[in-house]
């Protein structure tokens, strides 16, 4: 699986944009994008992916490098309850390999009042 | 529509006992996983299953585990003659198939505590 790299950790304010950044140097064609979050106790919780083009949704923004080795996850007004591990994860397109997300250490991301 | 259902949320059994942590996928789907998430580590792959096959594997420790996905009911992932080490968080996820640009859907985790 290729892999992300991403910082441990990141601090915003409430209230703010926050900008997660991901290099996926290795991505190959046929790779998505997927990025998912976990807050303590809980199970993750799926963000938003794409393949290409920048993707808009209720929770967040994904904007896409145009070689495609880098993205950065995008909220657009970080809340308390914002405050978790978010992981991103390329997933392939391979029948049995594409089925299994690979987490990394992802970003610990806190928010404060 | 109901997301992944697991459960029990938490379950406590003591050393030589067996776990049975159990998994409904969302509506319509047919594809499932089973994720490990050890104290203060990440996630990693166990297992995934279509309808009363496994596909992948790779991820399943050799001895004690071994999961199932029957025709009818939920998913099973069963642990024999637990031990400390298998204290875990157990999650499940599911999708519509294995395109990569679909999505996985995760449940809020089975708690196993081994005493």
């Amino acid at each position: 699986d290729a892999k992300t790299t991403q910082p441990n950790s990141m601090e915003s304010n409430e209230e703010e944009p926050v900008h997660l950044p991901c290099n996926h140097s290795t991505i190959s064609g046929t790779d998505y994008i997927h990025w998912y979050r976990q807050l303590p106790s809980q199970g993750p919780e799926y963000v938003i992916h794409g393949l290409t083009s920048n993707v808009n949704n209720r929770m967040a923004s994904l904007a896409i490098a145009e070689d495609r080795k880098s993205s950065t996850l995008i909220l657009h007004r970080a809340t308390l309850r914002d405050a978790a591990v978010y992981y991103c994860i390329l997933r392939d397109a391979g029948e049995t390999s594409g089925s299994r997300l690979t987490f990394g250490e992802g970003t610990q991301l806190t928010v404060n009042p | 529509n109901a997301g992944v259902m697991q459960n029990p949320r938490h379950l406590v059994r003591r050393r030589g006992q067996e776990a049975r942590l159990r998994c409904s996928p969302m509506k319509g789907h047919s594809h499932v996983y089973w994720y490990r998430q050890l104290p203060e580590e990440g996630l990693k792959f166990m297992v995934y299953l279509q309808k009363e096959n496994i596909i992948d594997e790779s991820g399943m420790p050799k001895e004690r585990f071994s999961a199932e996905f029957p025709k009818e009911g939920p998913s099973i992932l069963r642990i024999q003659q637990v031990v400390r080490g298998d204290s875990a968080a157990y999650f499940c996820a599911s999708s519509e198939n294995t395109y990569s640009g679909n999505t996985i859907y995760f449940g809020e985790g089975s708690w196993l505590t081994v005493v």
